[in-house]
């Protein structure tokens, strides 16, 4: 069955940069798009990024544009997220999820079990 | 951005009652819109997508309908393991997919 599976997470000085990993199992994963979602303590979810099946398209919310990076190396079945620049507001734990849909994006049928980033001096 | 609003933020209910949960959007997303049910510690899970589509292995009594710019989750007969938080979410106007800010399903 699928399994997605982060790493990476920790507590980080704002400022500073953090490297997520996610690695993926139960499905082929080069043919589809990957996301990370994340939830702030006691919050609702927030889309954060999206990487296209092949790699060449990749969108983020305003929040993090210019700061976070989504990748993906489909040899390794594994998604990343590059945090750079970390403020508190990024306080969450992150999730990433696998897409539904193999011909078009938008709905999360996969989760990981999320990994928590807590930026705090 | 489309932004969607859920009501009510509380749904006080007894396992066996109906549960009907809504969720607005700012503007039309056509049937573009899923539900996820998130339970304490765990991450979320897709139940219905498309607006009415049950996801495999979704229990009959989870049904979505609506399109535009109203929608709903109706849970015909609530299960211990069914309290929860639901949310919907909008694929049709992205960067960014959004989530609506959730419904507390609770036993009463």
């Amino acid at each position: 069955q699928v399994q997605l599976v982060e790493s990476g997470g920790g507590v980080v000085q704002p400022g500073r940069s953090l490297r997520l990993s996610c690695a993926a199992s139960g499905f082929t994963f080069s043919n589809y798009a990957m996301h990370w979602v994340r939830q702030a303590p006691g919050k609702g979810l927030e889309w954060v990024a999206i990487v296209s099946y092949d790699i060449d398209n990749k969108y983020y919310a305003d929040s993090v544009k210019g700061r976070f990076t989504i990748s993906r190396d489909n040899s390794k079945n594994t998604v990343y997220l590059q945090m750079n620049s970390l403020i508190t507001d990024d306080t969450a734990v992150y999730y990433c999820a696998k897409d539904y849909y193999d011909n078009t994006v938008g709905a999360f049928d996969s989760w990981g079990q999320g990994t928590l980033v807590t930026v705090s001096s | 951005e489309i932004v969607l609003k859920q009501s009510p933020a509380t749904l006080s209910l007894s396992p066996g009652e109906r549960a009907t949960l809504s969720c607005r959007a700012s503007q039309s997303v056509s049937s573009y819109l899923a539900w996820y049910q998130q339970k304490p510690g765990q991450a979320p899970r897709l139940l219905i997508y498309d607006a009415s589509n049950r996801v495999t292995g979704i229990p009959a009594r989870f049904s979505g309908g609506g399109s535009g710019t109203d929608f709903t989750l109706t849970i015909s007969s609530l299960e211990p393991e069914d309290f929860a938080v639901y949310y919907c979410q909008q694929r049709r106007d992205w960067p960014p997919f959004t989530f609506g800010p959730g419904t507390t399903v609770e036993i009463k």
